[in-house]
């Protein structure tokens, strides 16, 4: 079983429309939570950290349940610019330092 | 605030040969990462640097694979002799302590392709 795992898409969208994606983990001592935004041939960038009370960043919410071990992005009224791939990403540290561990990213194509 | 630097952007080597991938984190951070990227895959940790002294190594490939960070500010990353498996985008990235919180900052990555 993969450590963190997502569907790969691609989730092919019109622009307004709402999309979910979800992702898996295997740790359940892991600690904290995020998703990544990469556009094509760039680097990831942080697009928001998870916590367990779910939290939000305008159109955008990221939800974590522990007890399933499952972390959630939901983006709504999407945009031709958030065409991207996002990626699932789980802290497995356990020394105090940062381990993270990526999925493959799902990819999202947002349509006129 | 400028951001993580690296270079070369772009290498193109055969395989058996060597190559060496340098980066400058960003001023002040301590920690630094270097990730492998294969297409269509997450980035994958290689080696991490608290400082000058390594904090996690134990998904780099020693027996051809080696990385440096003496000074603890610069890094490079050499593969030598590299194989056609080595192809991927090779990304460093810094965080200010390395803590548990700490956000990570992507480099430009540099794109390997071993012929």
């Amino acid at each position: 079983r993969k450590e963190v795992e997502q569907d790969p898409g691609p989730f092919n969208v019109p622009e307004g429309a709402t999309v979910a994606f979800n992702c898996t983990y295997s740790n359940s001592a892991s600690q904290s939570f995020f998703w990544y935004r990469q556009d094509c041939r760039k680097e990831p960038k942080l697009l928001m950290s998870v916590y367990s009370s779910g939290n939000e960043d305008g159109r955008f919410t990221a939800q974590l349940n522990r007890a399933s071990q499952y972390i959630s992005l939901l983006i709504r009224d999407s945009k031709l610019s958030d065409s991207a791939t996002y990626l699932c990403v789980v802290n497995m540290g356990n020394t105090g330092f940062q381990k993270l561990v990526f999925g493959t990213g799902t990819r999202l194509l947002v349509s006129p | 605030e400028a951001g993580v630097a690296q270079s070369p952007r772009y290498k193109i080597i055969e395989k058996r040969q060597s190559v060496a991938f340098w980066c400058n984190p960003i001023s002040g951070h301590a920690t630094l990462y270097w990730y492998q990227q294969i297409l269509g895959q997450g980035p994958k940790l290689l080696i991490q640097f608290q400082n000058n002294g390594v904090v996690d190594d134990s998904q780099l490939p020693k027996d051809r694979f080696s990385a440096e960070r003496l000074k603890g500010v610069d890094s490079t990353l050499k593969i030598q002799p590299a194989k056609l498996e080595d192809s991927a985008v090779y990304l460093c990235a810094s965080s200010l302590r390395g803590w548990q919180a700490n956000e990570q900052y992507f480099g430009p990555g540099t794109r390997l392709t071993v012929t």
